[in-house]
């Protein structure tokens, strides 16, 4: 696609329920990055794919969150038993690939709001 | 522990003068730095980029200024427009395969005045 996109756009859930995001990265990028942003912060890592491969989780915060790529192209990032301290933007990214020297595109986000 | 810090959160400048964003970081392994620029709505996309073997990079009205030994970097926009008006993220890496990640500051928020 020309660029990332991201759905839904906005996802308001009620604590304890699961949502989960999508990502449709530029469709020849190898590597798709997830980013967590809080409001009047900046964008915080928390995983990564390179192509389906998930070298990196160390940002996730907990086990109820967790994240796939299943055929190297579109991403889902999955949060279980939400709580309210999950609300913030989720942002992914790809590259073209793993070189760290790549533009990294950013999709609009996906805000996410736990009741 | 905030390895990139803005210290800055908000910025007013005239049309025509200088922008001035800083940025200042703590970790030593950084390598290479990015500005990324985010109008409300929209997702960050790049500005300028400079690595640990320059201590300035150009392009057009952006300067990125690198100063390691004061672990500080700062984009320079000059004229500037009142398209310029967003928010400024400033970030690093390592710049080594195996932590692509980009570390991001907390932004500025650059408001350009007609």
């Amino acid at each position: 696609g020309a660029g990332v996109s991201q759905s839904p756009r906005y996802k308001v859930t009620k604590r304890g329920q699961d949502v989960t995001l999508r990502c449709d990265p530029i469709s020849s990028h190898a590597t798709l990055y997830w980013y967590q942003q809080a409001l009047g912060q900046g964008p915080e890592f928390l995983t990564y794919f390179n192509y389906e491969a998930q070298p990196d989780k160390s940002g996730l915060p907990s086990d109820r969150f967790s994240a796939e790529r299943p055929e190297g192209s579109i991403s889902t990032l999955t949060i279980q038993r939400t709580e309210q301290r999950d609300s913030a933007m989720y942002r992914c990214a790809s590259s073209r690939d793993r070189d760290p020297y790549n533009e990294q595109f950013f999709g609009p986000g996906t805000r996410l709001t736990v009741l | 522990d905030q390895q990139v810090k803005q210290n800055s959160p908000s910025l007013s400048v005239q049309e025509g003068r200088i922008s001035i964003l800083n940025c200042d970081y703590t970790n030593s392994m950084f390598d290479y730095f990015l500005w990324y620029k985010k109008y409300p709505a929209e997702g960050p996309t790049f500005l300028i980029s400079i690595s640990s073997i320059k201590d300035k990079n150009e392009d057009g009205r952006f300067t990125v200024f690198l100063n390691k030994s004061a672990k500080h970097l700062s984009l320079h926009i000059v004229p500037s427009q009142p398209g310029d008006s967003a928010v400024y993220f400033c970030a690093a890496t390592e710049g080594n395969f195996g932590n692509e990640k980009l570390t991001f500051g907390t932004g500025t928020r650059l408001t350009i005045i007609p």
